[in-house]
């Protein structure tokens, strides 16, 4: 399967707790995405990289929340000091520039995130 | 505050039926792309439509982009339970927000057969 790829698929965790979260993209695109999505709610976007640089923050990336990609392939996302509201599902999305210049974003199956 | 309204939030039909689903915004998008999510999965991809007017066809599934590009809509004809799911508009963002896609709330469609 070629597709992005994220771990884990469930993580529960106790407020105040760290968590990790990887992604690994379809291994030809060079961007990557992050968006977090809550009940009844569209994904909204977090932070996007190009290679190994992280291009745009969203201001709903609070100092808690950091990510990278270190050698412009898989990435992370940690979340420090967990709060309630930061349940909800966490997805990682791929893409390439193809062919009249639009940008593609492909999903992978997300990372379900409970904060008890 | 949304910057795609997507309508209706909820759809209820019988299988073999049509339904349109609506994509709105008051800010122009370079792209805009549709989406179906099953509960606990990620977003699969549809459909992308780049030019103001363009119109898609995937099967049953008829895509059209506004003139302005501002807003969309997706026609399902003879709908199977099959199509049940999360339907999510996107929009491209342009200049400096290039990189991100604004998301619709999405419109849940349940067919019954």
């Amino acid at each position: 399967d070629t597709g992005v790829s994220q771990d884990p698929r469930h993580k529960i965790t106790k407020r105040g707790q760290n968590v990790t979260f990887r992604c690994d993209p379809i291994s030809e695109h060079n961007r990557l995405y992050w968006y977090r999505q809550t009940l009844g709610q569209g994904p909204e976007f977090l932070t996007y990289f190009q290679n190994e640089a992280q291009l745009e923050k969203s201001r709903l990336l609070s100092d808690r929340f950091s990510a990278e990609r270190p050698k412009g392939s898989f990435s992370t996302l940690e979340i420090q000091r967990t709060e309630q509201g930061d349940s909800a599902m966490y997805l990682c999305a791929s893409s390439t520039r193809v062919a009249g210049g639009r940008d593609e974003q492909f999903f992978g199956p997300g990372t379900r995130l409970t904060v008890l | 505050t949304q910057l795609l309204e997507q309508s209706p939030q909820f759809l209820s039909i019988q299988e073999g039926e049509n339904l349109t689903v609506y994509c709105n915004s008051s800010s122009v998008f370079s792209s805009l792309q549709w989406y179906r999510q099953e509960p606990g999965e990620g977003p699969v991809l549809l459909v992308t439509v780049v030019t103001g007017g363009e119109v898609k066809k995937l099967k049953r599934l008829t895509f059209q982009f506004g003139d302005a590009r501002k807003d969309s809509s997706l026609h399902i004809t003879a709908a199977q339970p099959g199509d049940t799911g999360l339907y999510l508009c996107a929009g491209a963002g342009r200049g400096s927000t290039l990189g991100r896609l604004y998301f619709g709330r999405g419109t849940q469609l349940t067919v019954w057969p």
